[in-house]
């Protein structure tokens, strides 16, 4: 079974909202993380990665965290907007030099205007 | 280039067809994947080839065969599918065991009737 799960299947944002995306995975020897945008149609677009050996990284609106504690992933995306409206998945590589990568569920993502 | 590029977006093929899809990519990865994708689903790993042999089989019937002609071309071709098999076929491409992400195409949309 997948390893890698998002806690809520789907999220409603006002626009202008932060987004709090969340992601749950089960391997303690994961060492690499992707979050990835998928809008209708289209293939997954790369959003932003984490290593195993950080708890935060940055990019442009978003925010990814890592907690190895809890093995916990969240994506923050900051002053949502529509073109925000997707679905995201988590995905975790399993083992180092891994080609596999395990996707989670999914969480459909909506902005209210 | 950093894109994967697919063909063809759509096909839709009878169950005693035989065709091929095509993937190509030119940011000199050398590590290419097939995925499959339900609607409403994550993606699911079909085939992984590294350095142009296949590394991974993960358990996909005979009537999906793969090809790596180069290290920059990927095909699966198609021989007598089951309506079932309908759903969204995505490329990818890595640097073996990276942290770069995966690069991931925008599909072929297959409907076999």
């Amino acid at each position: 079974g997948e390893s890698v799960g998002l806690h809520l299947p789907t999220l409603s944002v006002q626009e202008g909202d932060n987004s709090i995306i969340n992601c749950a995975y089960s391997n303690s020897a994961s060492d690499y993380f992707i979050w990835y945008k998928q809008e209708s149609g289209k293939g997954p677009q790369f959003i932003i990665d984490i290593r195993s050996n950080m708890d935060k990284r940055q990019g442009q609106r978003v925010t990814v965290l890592l907690n190895k504690t809890v093995k916990h992933l969240s994506l923050q995306i900051a002053a949502t907007q529509p073109g925000d409206s997707a679905v995201y998945f988590c995905a975790e590589r399993r083992r180092p030099n891994d080609y596999k990568l395990s996707f989670g569920a999914g969480t459909t993502v909506t902005v209210r205007a | 280039d950093t894109e994967v590029t697919q063909t063809p977006k759509h096909l839709v093929m009878g169950m005693t067809n035989k065709k091929s899809l095509k993937c190509e990519q030119h940011m000199g990865h050398r590590a290419m994947y097939w995925y499959k994708q339900k609607a409403k689903k994550p993606p699911e790993l079909m085939f992984v080839y590294s350095y142009e042999k296949l590394s991974i089989n993960e358990s996909v019937p005979s009537r999906f065969s793969p090809e790596c002609p180069n290290s920059s071309l990927l095909n699966l071709h198609l021989h007598a599918l089951q309506p079932e098999d309908s759903a969204l076929y995505l490329c990818a491409s890595s640097q073996e065991g990276g942290y770069d992400g995966y690069t991931f195409g925008s599909g072929t949309r297959l409907t076999v009737v």
